[in-house]
């Protein structure tokens, strides 16, 4: 069955830190993922997204990472500021135009000053 | 242009009652869809609208909860009877096409059942 899991529950770094967030998924099919920020008492914001034919893609201070080979995922921030705490997920959509999003459980980035 | 807008905020109901969502999807976006987030939790996927529409509610418990999205109008989410376990913060999306690329999230409604 599809699933999006989580190896970490809560992050913890000091502000200019890089953090990186894991993520792994079981679905062999999946060819779209998109990372989202969650802060508290919103809904999630879109990151960045990377497709299966890319093993990276650049953002602003966000980097995603696909392995393909062990079905794996990363979000790279680079010097995490304290605006960055929220939840982030990882989602699957299990090809592009399926309409169902599968999230992960999410993981706490907590930045210190 | 205003993004995706919920309400209520927050929604208190006691047992056995119903509760009406709300949500109207960006401007110029005609597909939408509704997620659940319990505390702790992931987003679910509940049910996937497009104007008056049912496209796929493969998510959406079978009994108790119904979703429009009608010619005019925002979509609503409709709970009957609620029960403790449907507490939750749900969730609206819309996009401009039918696709999951960069869906637009909603500040989404906190329900409460006593």
């Amino acid at each position: 069955g599809e699933s999006v899991g989580l190896h970490l529950p809560t992050l913890s770094v000091q502000e200019g830190d890089n953090s990186i967030i894991n993520c792994a998924y079981s679905n062999s099919a999946s060819d779209y993922f998109i990372w989202y920020k969650q802060e508290s008492g919103k809904g999630p914001q879109f990151i960045i997204d990377i497709r299966s034919n890319m093993d990276k893609r650049q953002g602003q201070r966000v980097t995603a990472l696909l392995n393909k080979t062990v079905k794996h995922l990363s979000l790279q921030i680079a010097a995490t500021q304290p605006g960055d705490s929220a939840v982030y997920f990882c989602a699957d959509s299990l090809g592009m135009g399926f309409q169902k999003l599968v999230f992960g459980t999410g993981t706490r980035l907590l930045v210190s000053p | 242009n205003a993004g995706v807008m919920q309400n209520p905020r927050h929604l208190v109901r006691r047992r056995g009652q119903e509760a009406r969502l709300r949500c109207s999807p960006m401007k110029g976006h005609s597909h939408v869809y509704w997620y659940r987030q319990l505390p702790e939790e992931g987003l679910k996927f509940m049910v996937y609208l497009q104007k008056e529409n049912i496209i796929d509610e493969s998510g959406m418990p079978k009994e108790r909860f119904s979703a429009e999205f009608p010619k005019e109008g925002p979509s609503i989410l409709r709970i009957q009877q609620v029960v403790r376990g449907d507490s939750a913060a749900y969730f609206c999306a819309s996009s401009p096409r039918g696709t999951n690329e960069k869906l637009f999230f909603g500040s989404g409604t906190q329900l409460s059942v006593l």
